[in-house]
């Protein structure tokens, strides 16, 4: 079975500066996908990015960017140029390309400070 | 383009109870997926519907258990309530087959809060 590690439940930055979300994650699986969702107080998940486990190259989507070592099972979110939108749970999670189904990790809440 | 709707918002029940929960897919998708989040952790798969099957399950007890209609919409239905099932319920929609492998993706409605006494 698959599971999702997000060993920071709270995290803190500063408006205007950058913050990075760490997920590490354990599969036997060779292809599979990692998404970082964003659930804010309106409880709807939205997706912020998803990678590829086949893509050496990792992904971006403006200010959002992660890290994705695939040998060390590490897949950490990088949010630059924080905005106070950004405020809200931030979940890591773990597809494999036959189950369909997400795996998520307990979630870091976020704050940015003005 | 209509997003993944849920209802109702927000519910109490008894222990013992029954409950029925209802999302409306996107438009376009064809496969439903239900989560239960307890406060304070992350969302757990309970199963997805695939034109109007099952299409895989979670660890979750039988008085679990759902539907999906023509048009893929879909109902959770929870029997004989209890307190352990307080959560908010979580519908996400996606387009099944190939092409909802390939992207993975999955849009989620706002849920269903419930609340067991």
């Amino acid at each position: 079975a698959q599971t999702v590690t997000q060993s920071q439940p709270e995290m803190s930055v500063q408006e205007a500066e950058t913050v990075t979300l760490s997920c590490t994650y354990d599969t036997s699986e060779n292809n599979y996908y990692l998404f970082w969702y964003k659930q804010p107080p309106s409880r709807q998940m939205i997706l912020v990015i998803r990678q590829e486990a086949y893509k050496q190259q990792n992904a971006t989507e403006n200010r959002f960017s992660v890290n994705f070592q695939k040998a060390a099972k590490s897949f950490s979110l990088k949010i630059s140029d924080s905005q106070l939108g950004d405020t809200a749970m931030y979940f890591c999670a773990f597809m494999d390309t036959g189950r369909r189904a997400l795996t998520f990790g307990s979630g870091t809440r976020l704050q940015v400070q003005p | 383009e209509t997003g993944v709707t849920q209802s109702p918002t927000h519910l109490i029940k008894t222990r013992g109870q029954q409950v029925t929960l209802r999302c409306s897919s996107q438009s376009g998708h064809n496969t439903v997926s239900w989560y239960q989040q307890a406060l304070g952790q992350g969302p757990q798969f309970i199963f997805q519907y695939y034109r109007e099957e099952e299409n895989g399950r979670g660890n979750f007890p039988p008085r679990f258990s759902g539907l999906q209609f023509p048009n893929y919409s879909s109902e959770l239905n929870v029997n004989a309530l209890e307190l352990d099932d307080s959560a908010l319920y979580l519908c996400a929609s996606s387009l099944g087959g190939l092409a909802g492998l390939n992207t993975g993706e999955l849009f989620f409605g706002e849920g269903s809060r419930l609340t067991v006494l």
